[in-house]
């Protein structure tokens, strides 16, 4: 079925090691975004893209660097991973700049030991 | 900074009754929208709304759109257990940089009992 891959679904990883959580959508979206989802904090947005290679910054950028080198994939790369970027995280994607709605990946479980 | 202020945080009724969900903020917002999310899944659009005063309908779910596009309300009638999930409202930013992104609700967890 068409939409937004995500992959790994479950990743533990220790304090300082680095990883790319990938995000893949088939739907020829513009609008690509990474959300972060804690409890009791709601979904926010980390990065976001309007377009192949052009990338922003959301609420909580720091920790995580994006790049979109092409209209498909949007990876969200962790440097250094600290216990506070335990989450659940979230890719979507959007075909008019978010207006009428986003298609979301089924996330990322992510564990920092 | 823009806010949503989603409530009730939870909601636990029985099969059958009616319950409603307020989204408020202070912002005005180009459109907003309405997701449901299952446990380890991604949040599903359930509608949009874009004109103030809007109100849509999905099947049992009646979606409002305040009059000032700042607030929004979603209705269930007859709630079934298959309406359980956490719900979610998300405000598209209105101009500037950041236009087109959401600022999410902190949710709604409804569960319904048989």
């Amino acid at each position: 079925n068409a939409g937004v891959t995500q992959t790994p679904k479950f990743q533990v990883l220790k304090t300082g090691q680095s990883m790319t959580l990938q995000c893949a959508q088939d739907m020829n979206h513009e609008y690509m975004s990474w959300y972060r989802q804690d409890p009791g904090m709601g979904l926010r947005l980390i990065h976001y893209s309007v377009g192949a290679g052009i990338t922003d910054q959301g609420e909580v950028p720091n920790g995580y660097n994006v790049s979109r080198s092409t209209t498909e994939d949007f990876p969200l790369r962790l440097l250094s991973a600290a216990p506070s970027q335990t989450s659940v995280y979230f890719c979507a994607s959007s075909l008019y700049s978010g207006f009428y709605g986003y298609t979301f990946g089924s996330g990322t479980r992510l564990t920092v030991v | 900074t823009q806010l949503l202020e989603q409530s009730p945080q939870f909601l636990s009724i029985q099969e059958g009754e009616n319950l409603t969900v307020y989204c408020n903020s202070s912002s005005v917002f180009s459109s907003l929208q309405w997701y449901r999310q299952e446990p380890g899944e991604g949040p599903v659009l359930l509608v949009t709304v874009v004109t103030g005063g809007e109100v849509k309908k999905l099947k049992r779910l009646t979606f409002q759109f305040g009059d000032a596009r700042k607030d929004s309300s979603l209705h269930i009638t007859a709630a079934q257990p298959g309406d359980t999930g956490l719900y979610l409202c998300a405000g598209v930013t209105y101009g500037g940089g950041s236009q087109g992104n959401l600022i999410f609700g902190k949710g709604t967890k409804l569960s319904v009992k048989p």
